[in-house]
């Protein structure tokens, strides 16, 4: 099963772009990264996913290299409500199910 | 999407009691999971909840522990048995809705917060 591995935590000035990477150096080819995060005391939220090309959409961006070993989720602007910690995640597929398998995340703060 | 009611938000429990968590889909869903956070740690998966077969358990946890029960596609439950206070966790529901895509996002729910005594 791939793993990942992220800074344990970031900070970023209000307004700045956060750009936040993730290894996935044993990363199989038909594995998709994903990134969710966590604010405070709530579940996880979906933010975005990809196999080998870039990807956009309302919330972030994600650049995954050419190797796909690793990736960099960029919050394009980011704002205080972004302070949470994020998670990027190597889907691993497991008897049938494509269970999620959480790392550490990263701790991003934004400060004013 | 899906949106994803636990049931209870929180709760403390005495030791050797057992708690039954309740997560309630508003759509029929393919896959439905069960994870637990402990304090100031991340996720780690308990087990896939499985529509009309026993549930199967990720290494460490086990039936007797956390029995679990999916009669439909839009509903499970998960006991924790026999509490400790290392049970002290806070318990997240989470589903894929779509079935037969491969790589669709999964959606949590806001979890139940237990505390044991």
């Amino acid at each position: 099963d791939a793993k990942t591995t992220q800074p344990t935590s970031m900070d970023c000035a209000e307004g700045r772009a956060a750009n936040l990477p993730c290894n996935h150096s044993t990363i199989s080819g038909n594995e998709y990264v994903y990134w969710y995060r966590q604010i405070h005391s709530q579940g996880p939220q979906y933010i975005i996913h990809g196999l080998k090309n870039n990807e956009t959409n309302e919330m972030a961006s994600l650049i995954i290299t050419e190797d796909r070993k690793s990736s960099t989720l960029i919050l394009p602007h980011a704002t205080l409500r972004d302070t949470a910690v994020y998670y990027c995640i190597v889907r691993v597929p497991g008897r049938g199910a494509q269970k999620l398998v959480f790392g550490q995340g990263t701790r991003l703060t934004i400060n004013p | 999407s899906a949106v994803i009611s636990q049931k209870p938000s929180r709760d403390i429990c005495q030791r050797g009691t057992s708690l039954t968590i309740q997560c309630q889909v508003d759509s029929q869903v393919t896959m439905m999971f069960w994870y637990r956070q402990q304090p100031g740690q991340s996720l780690t998966l308990i087990a896939t909840a499985n529509q009309g077969s026993e549930a199967t358990y990720e290494s460490g946890f086990v039936i007797d522990k956390f029995p679990i029960s999916r009669p439909n596609l839009t509903f499970s439950t998960l006991t924790v048995s026999n509490m400790s206070p290392e049970d002290s966790s806070i318990y997240l529901c989470s589903v894929i809705p779509r079935q037969g895509v491969a790589n669709t996002e999964a959606f949590f729910g806001q979890g139940t917060r237990l505390t044991v005594v």
